[in-house]
């Protein structure tokens, strides 16, 4: 069956920081990869999305960054992080294009 | 503008009643999906809608989806305490699906014995 792991949980980052989080599926090749963030009390938004390897579409204007490496592995990364970039991110997979299915989320609070 | 609108955004109600969630959104999808968010955690995928007409059951929840109309409807029967968390429904951004979802602003369910 098929798994995603996320880390970190939680991370208390300085403002200007970098960031580097990541996510990795195991038990399926070449899924569509997604990271999304939930600002507190909101929904969620898609902020990257990734079909393979070197595949990174952006989907709002931000700070933040997302690199694929390898065809399992999903990494959202920034050079300095801003207030406003505290929030629940999650990583995500999909099976062509279905339903998506969620890590469990890294909270970051940038102080 | 691509939206998918939720209401209630919150919803009390007393274990054993009766209500429904509804979600309205603006995409051509033809799928929508249905997720359970507990506090600080992540979220589980609880329904997927793949068409007009649509109707899944799962326990005390059943929802479905009005194509046609841009609604599905998130219906709880009898509620439990267990029951209570945050719901979001959610859409492809686009017809062909792109499995980039658009997720509504949430409903958060208190059951209150």
């Amino acid at each position: 069956s098929q798994t995603i792991h996320q880390w970190p949980a939680t991370l208390v980052q300085p403002v200007g920081s970098p960031l580097s989080l990541e996510c990795t599926v195991e038990g399926t090749s070449n899924p569509n990869l997604y990271w999304y963030r939930q600002a507190a009390g909101r929904g969620l938004q898609l902020l990257f999305y990734s079909v393979g390897i070197g595949q990174i579409s952006s989907e709002v204007p931000q700070n933040l960054s997302a690199s694929r490496p390898q065809d399992r592995q999903f990494i959202l990364s920034s050079k300095k992080l801003l207030l406003s970039d505290s929030g629940f991110y999650l990583c995500a997979w999909s099976p062509w294009n279905t339903e998506a299915f969620f890590g469990q989320g890294t909270r970051l609070t940038v102080v | 503008e691509l939206k998918v609108e939720q209401n209630p955004l919150f919803l009390s109600m007393q274990e054993g009643k009766n209500y429904t969630i509804y979600c309205n959104y603006s995409t051509t999808s033809d799928r929508l999906y249905w997720y359970r968010q507990d506090p600080g955690k992540s979220l589980e995928s609880l329904f997927v809608l793949l068409s007009n007409g649509a109707v899944k059951q799962e326990g005390r929840l059943m929802a479905s989806l009005d194509t046609k109309a841009r609604l599905s409807t998130l219906h709880i029967t009898a509620a439990v305490h267990d029951l209570s968390a945050t719901y979001f429904c959610a859409v492809d951004m686009a017809a062909g699906n792109t499995g980039k979802l658009i997720f509504g602003q949430g409903t958060t369910l208190q059951v209150k014995p």
